[in-house]
């Protein structure tokens, strides 16, 4: 089964600084999905970023980018410039695929989270 | 506004009772999934429906059941509620093959006492 670890329950950053939020996960699939999702005390799930594994290149959308290391099984969140929106429990997510009497599916596995504080 | 909307947001129910929590999509998504998170935990998978008519079970579906009758609606029931299910749950729907995300709902906090 797979497994996803976030190894930093809390990170800090300044406002406008950079942080790496980390994530490891184990799988024997070669091919597969990896996500960050932002929660904010809203409860709202926010994707946030999305990696194909096929993908050698590192997905980036605007301040969010990721390194993906697929060899290592590590796939960090890099958030530049933060700022204080950015406040929020964040969740790295593997997406695999099972077979069932219903057919196929996508199962997401969550990693426990971080929770981020920017401090102005 | 298109989405998974869930109702209630907050409940209180006492040890034994039931209670059905409402989920429903208006983007005509395929795939439904229930989730629950636990307080410091990531979200675990309880039920899924992968179209009208069809469920399966996740992680954690002991002590609930769903149903799926139309493609918008994927209700979770609980039976004989216990303090082990307090938690936060989440609809979630997807469209179907592909690329696309999760469209998650907003939650529903259960508190049973």
């Amino acid at each position: 089964a797979q497994t996803v670890t976030q190894s930093q329950p809390e990170m800090s950053v300044q406002e406008a600084e950079t942080v790496t939020l980390s994530c490891t996960y184990d799988t024997s699939e070669s091919d597969y999905y990896l996500f960050w999702y932002k929660q904010p005390p809203s409860r709202q799930m926010i994707l946030v970023i999305r990696q194909e594994a096929y993908k050698q290149q590192n997905a980036t959308e605007n301040r969010f980018s990721v390194n993906f290391q697929k060899a290592a099984k590590s796939f960090s969140l890099k958030i530049s410039d933060s700022q204080l929106g950015d406040a929020a429990m964040y969740f790295c997510a593997y997406r695999s695929e099972s077979w069932s009497s219903g057919g196929s599916n996508y199962k997401l596995t969550f990693g426990k989270g971080t929770l981020l504080t920017v401090n102005p | 506004n298109a989405g998974v909307t869930q109702t209630p947001k907050f409940r209180i129910l006492k040890i034994g009772q039931s209670m059905t929590l409402q989920c429903t999509q208006d983007m005509n998504h395929n795939y439904m999934y229930w989730y629950r998170q636990d307080p410091g935990m990531g979200l675990k998978l309880i039920y899924y429906s992968v179209g009208a008519g069809i469920t399966d079970k996740g992680e954690v579906p002991n002590g609930y059941n769903v149903s799926r009758s139309t493609t918008e609606d994927f209700p979770l029931r609980l039976e004989l509620a216990a303090p082990s299910q307090t938690s936060v749950y989440f609809c979630a729907s997807r469209p179907g093959q592909g690329r696309r995300g999760y469209t998650f709902g907003s939650g529903t906090r259960l508190t049973v006492v």
